[in-house]
């Protein structure tokens, strides 16, 4: 299967503070990336979707503003949750989507545990 | 609009028992459907897809999973579970149009030794 690297994988912030995660796909090209978000206890949920180059896609109820998507190369993409607030905790996961005759297939990152104090 | 429901929330079972897990979609259109399994502290692994073809999808770890389209189902079975199966499973559907996955609520599966 593909090699998708997400970092951070947990990370602790203060209420405020800005928190920026990188999701490389190390041996493939992602012409897409999906976020998705995971809070305890329930299901994965689609955030945004970013194509290379382009401006993200955001889902109903996702703030752009909030969360920044930069997908400026075919290999990384990157969320970053400005002020982030404690409400924003949750398990932030990538996927990047990799196009041609592997079109269906879904990749996903290990997740970033974001806790924000 | 595209939904993917499951009903069984937590499922505890003794080793050796066989599982089914429920899975209902809600596709207008081609239907893809994945089931996937995320152990403790893991990301999640690709358990078995299905896109079209022989309705009876087997996967890795000895789990399978049949499409029904007149029941718009897409249940998870094994014959024979182990205390490793211990985890979280989601099903979900692909709207074949943006690639995006739509997720089931999940199912956390305890296999008591």
């Amino acid at each position: 299967g593909a090699v998708v690297s997400q970092h951070p994988s947990w990370v602790i912030c203060k209420s405020g503070t800005s928190v920026k995660i990188e999701c490389r796909s190390l041996d493939f090209q992602a012409t897409t990336m999906f976020w998705y978000r995971q809070f305890p206890k329930q299901s994965l949920m689609l955030m945004a979707t970013s194509n290379e180059g382009s401006k993200a896609t955001y889902e109903q109820g996702v703030e752009k503003d909030k969360f920044l998507i930069n997908h400026a190369s075919l290999t990384l993409s990157t969320l970053t949750v400005t002020s982030a607030h404690p409400e924003d905790s949750s398990f932030y996961i990538c996927s990047p989507h990799r196009g041609g005759l592997a079109k269906n297939i879904q990749y996903f990152g290990a997740g970033t545990r974001l806790s924000v104090l | 609009a595209q939904s993917v429901s499951q009903h069984n929330h937590h499922v505890i079972l003794s080793e050796a028992a066989s599982l089914e897990l429920g899975c209902n979609y809600s596709y207008g259109g081609t239907v893809n459907l994945f089931w996937y399994v995320q152990y403790p502290g893991q990301h999640l692994q690709l358990l078995l897809k299905y896109f079209s073809g022989d309705p009876l999808v087997k996967g890795i770890k000895g789990f399978e999973a049949e499409f029904i389209k007149s029941k718009f189902s897409f249940n998870l079975r094994k014959p024979s579970v182990q205390w490793s199966d211990t985890a979280e499973y989601f099903c979900a559907g692909m709207d074949t149009g943006r690639r995006a996955l739509t997720f089931g609520s999940g199912t956390r599966l305890q296999v008591q030794p």
